[in-house]
């Protein structure tokens, strides 16, 4: 039982680059959503699916974008990366919003210098 | 400004002790869900409860939902070094909204 796999598990971008963190889950979730956890703090939102083809902004979408052409995959695509987004990324999944459980992956450290 | 205020946001105890932190807001939430995390990996849901007063036992972990569902409590009673992370709390405002994670605790329970 795989879950929710997110790759890679680290990364080191120079500023300005770009690139994209992979997730997929194979629990037939509707709902996926990407977060990002900065040193010593809870998560926060950057944006969130309902279903394949919908997606929306969460809390700190400014930076990013995300496409869901499939229920099973849900990636997060950095276009010119600033050292504002060093953080750690997760992926979660669920069956519906604020009642389910989210499963998480297990998070890409990124590093932009 | 966090909508879940966590609190303490470190706790350092011994193996043994009892502790309890804190998850508060000025909102009312429809449920509100208990998770913990270990470095290196995502976090894992604990608990969910969603009924003001409820209160539920995982182990030596409980889990209280304030009356008028703003806030809840999580009590380790004789912690061990396993119960070592960072708990986080999230609360739903109803079924079309996402979570709102709080800051979380960092527990560290020393042998």
């Amino acid at each position: 039982n795989a879950g929710v796999t997110q790759t890679p598990k680290f990364r080191i971008l120079k500023i300005g680059q770009s690139m994209t963190l992979q997730c997929t889950q194979d629990m037939n979730h509707n709902y996926m959503y990407w977060y990002r956890q900065d040193p010593g703090m809870g998560l926060k939102l950057i944006y969130y699916s309902v279903g394949a083809g919908i997606t929306d902004k969460g809390e700190v979408p400014n930076g990013y974008n995300v496409s869901r052409s499939t229920t099973e995959d849900f990636p997060l695509r950095l276009e010119l990366a600033a050292p504002s987004q060093t953080s750690v990324y997760f992926c979660a999944s669920s069956v519906s919003p604020a009642i389910s459980p989210l499963h998480f992956g297990n998070g890409t450290r990124l590093t932009v210098t | 400004t966090q909508l879940l205020e966590q609190s303490p946001q470190f706790l350092s105890i011994q193996e043994g002790e009892n502790l309890t932190v804190y998850c508060n807001s000025s909102s009312v939430f429809s449920s509100l869900q208990w998770y913990r995390q270990e470095p290196g990996e995502g976090p894992v849901l604990l608990v969910t409860v969603v009924t003001g007063g409820e209160v539920k036992k995982l182990k030596r972990l409980t889990f209280q939902f304030g009356d008028a569902r703003k806030d809840s409590s999580l009590h380790i009673t004789a912690a061990q070094p396993g119960d070592t992370g960072l708990y986080l709390c999230a609360g739903g405002r109803n079924a079309g909204n996402m979570l709102t994670f709080g800051g979380g605790t960092r527990l560290m329970v020393k042998p």
